[in-house]
C-alpha cells in the first residue's frame, strides 16, 4: 500500500534553477494538493487539482506551477527558485473533495534553495 | 487573517496524564473539523474529526470537543503516553472549501 509517494525527499538547489516535485498516489483520488510547511507558519495550500486536467491556486500560489496530466500524478514545478522557498513541500490527495473529508498525506520534500 | 489559531506552540505532560490541545477558528461558516498528528520526517496523518452538528467525537484515548458559540475545539488525550509526542494540527473546512490549518501545538509527553 503505497498511498501517496513524492519524490525526491530532498534537494538543493541553487537561486534560479529550476526543477519539479513528483506526487503520485495509487487511491484513484480525484483530489490532489501540495502544501508547504514553514516553522511557525503551519501547512499553507500552494495549489490543488479537483481532477485530471485541472489545477487552482491556494493560499501561496506565486512562484509555483502545477500540472495534472494523469490522475495519479501532480507536479509541482519552481521556475527560478529563490530562497524564499526553501521548505518542507507535501503532497496530499483526497477521495472527492467535500468537507468531511481527510487528506492523505506523503512524507515530503525537503527542499533548501541557497 | 488566521482563520484557525493554536495559540500554544508547546505542550509537555507527563505519562498517564491528560494532555489538552486548543483549537480556535474565527471563521463562521467553517462546519467540519479535523486534527492531524504529525511525526519528524513523516507527513501528518489524520487522527479526529468533528462536525459541527455534534459537540464531540471519540475515538479511543483521543477526544475533541467543539464549542461552536465560543468557536472553539479541543482535542483531549487520556492517557497521554511517550509514543504521543508529536505536532498537531488543528484543521477546518466549510461545504466544498478546501482545509485551513493551523499553526500546529508540538506534543512533548515524558515518561
Amino acid at each position: 500500500n503505497a498511498g501517496v509517494t513524492q519524490t525526491p525527499k530532498f534537494r538543493v538547489l541553487k537561486t534560479g534553477q529550476s526543477m519539479t516535485l513528483l506526487c503520485a498516489q495509487d487511491m484513484n483520488h480525484e483530489y490532489m494538493y501540495w502544501y508547504r510547511q514553514d516553522p511557525g507558519m503551519g501547512l499553507r495550500l500552494i495549489h490543488y487539482s479537483v481532477g485530471e486536467g485541472t489545477t487552482a491556486k491556494g493560499e501561496v500560489p506565486d512562484g509555483y506551477n502545477v500540472s495534472r496530466l494523469k490522475k495519479q500524478n501532480f507536479l509541482l514545478g519552481l521556475e527560478s527558485a529563490a530562497p524564499s522557498q526553501t521548505s518542507v513541500y507535501f503532497c496530499a490527495s483526497s477521495p472527492t473533495g467535500t468537507g468531511p473529508e481527510k487528506l492523505f498525506f506523503g512524507s515530503g520534500t525537503q527542499l533548501s534553495v541557497l | 487573517d488566521q482563520q484557525v489559531k493554536q495559540n500554544s506552540p508547546s505542550l509537555s505532560v507527563q505519562e498517564g496524564r491528560i494532555s489538552i490541545l486548543n483549537c480556535d477558528y474565527t471563521n463562521s461558516m467553517f462546519d467540519y473539523f479535523l486534527w492531524y498528528k504529525k511525526y519528524p520526517a513523516e507527513g501528518p496523518t489524520f487522527l479526529i474529526s468533528i462536525s459541527s452538528i455534534k459537540d464531540k467525537n471519540e475515538d479511543g484515548r483521543f477526544t475533541v470537543f467543539l464549542n461552536k458559540s465560543a468557536k472553539h475545539l479541543s482535542l483531549h488525550i487520556v492517557p497521554s503516553q511517550p509514543g504521543d509526542s508529536a505536532v498537531y494540527f488543528c484543521a477546518a473546512s466549510s461545504g466544498y472549501s478546501t482545509l485551513t490549518f493551523g499553526k500546529g501545538t508540538m506534543l512533548l509527553v515524558s515518561p
